[in-house]
């Protein structure tokens, strides 16, 4: 059973535009939201993460967007970069725990 | 050294072969973890070790097998496998508090190809 559905697999945006990823999740004991950002031969680094008891967290270019009611949130990348071509990966991890259940991730890429 | 290191970079071995994958990190971290990534599936937690000590195994077959002899050092000894378990393989660290969101830093992966 796959907790946490993310869409779209792939995504082309042009520069300047902005990408929008979103993320599902299932199981309401989740309580730590994070996004991970992966380059070519690289392993994922934490991008930006939010918890559930916000509902917009901004980082710089990087927005997430969270609605609990839902049960999903979303990354927002503003004037989206060539640089930002990318896979990034949604996760979810339960309060206390450390076991994260990640998204199936989605492949930016963000064209001059 | 800095942040999580992984050893080899590639590795390319036959189904009779028996070869370990090592990790380190250099942050002073308690927990590590291997990850298995395909391009079947997404990040799969395969195990997890707190302060030394296996807490999670994420019903991984037995052909793979981990040791953490320290905090610092994490290996995935491998024998027998099968081509379907060709994939990039990471290994992360993370400072485990309980109740505190944590970051687990990740290495850059083990290619590994099964012939």
């Amino acid at each position: 059973q796959q907790q946490v559905k993310q869409s779209p697999q792939s995504l082309i945006v042009q520069k300047g535009g902005i990408s929008i990823i979103n993320c599902a999740y299932e199981n309401t004991a989740f309580d730590y939201f994070p996004w991970y950002q992966q380059f070519p031969g690289k392993g994922p680094a934490l991008l930006i993460a939010i918890r559930p008891d916000v509902s917009e967290k901004k980082e710089g270019r990087f927005t997430i967007s969270f609605n609990k009611s839902a049960k999903q949130f979303s990354l927002h990348i503003m004037d989206s970069q060539p640089g930002d071509s990318a896979t990034y990966f949604c996760a979810a991890l339960f309060n206390a725990g450390n076991m994260l259940t990640f998204g199936g991730g989605t492949r930016l890429m963000v064209k001059p | 050294e800095t942040g999580v290191t992984q050893t080899p970079r590639h590795l390319v071995m036959g189904m009779t072969n028996k070869k370990s994958l090592k990790c380190e990190q250099h942050l002073g971290h308690n927990a590590m973890y291997w990850y298995k990534q395909s391009a079947k599936k997404p990040l799969e937690l395969m195990f997890v070790y707190n302060f030394k000590e296996q807490t999670e195994n994420n019903s991984v077959p037995s052909r793979f097998s981990p040791e953490c002899p320290n905090s610092s050092h994490l290996f995935l000894h491998l024998h027998t496998l099968q081509p379907e378990d060709s994939a990039l393989y990471l290994c992360a660290s993370s400072q485990e508090w309980t109740g505190i969101p944590y970051e687990q830093y990740f290495g850059p992966g083990t290619r590994l190809t099964v012939t």
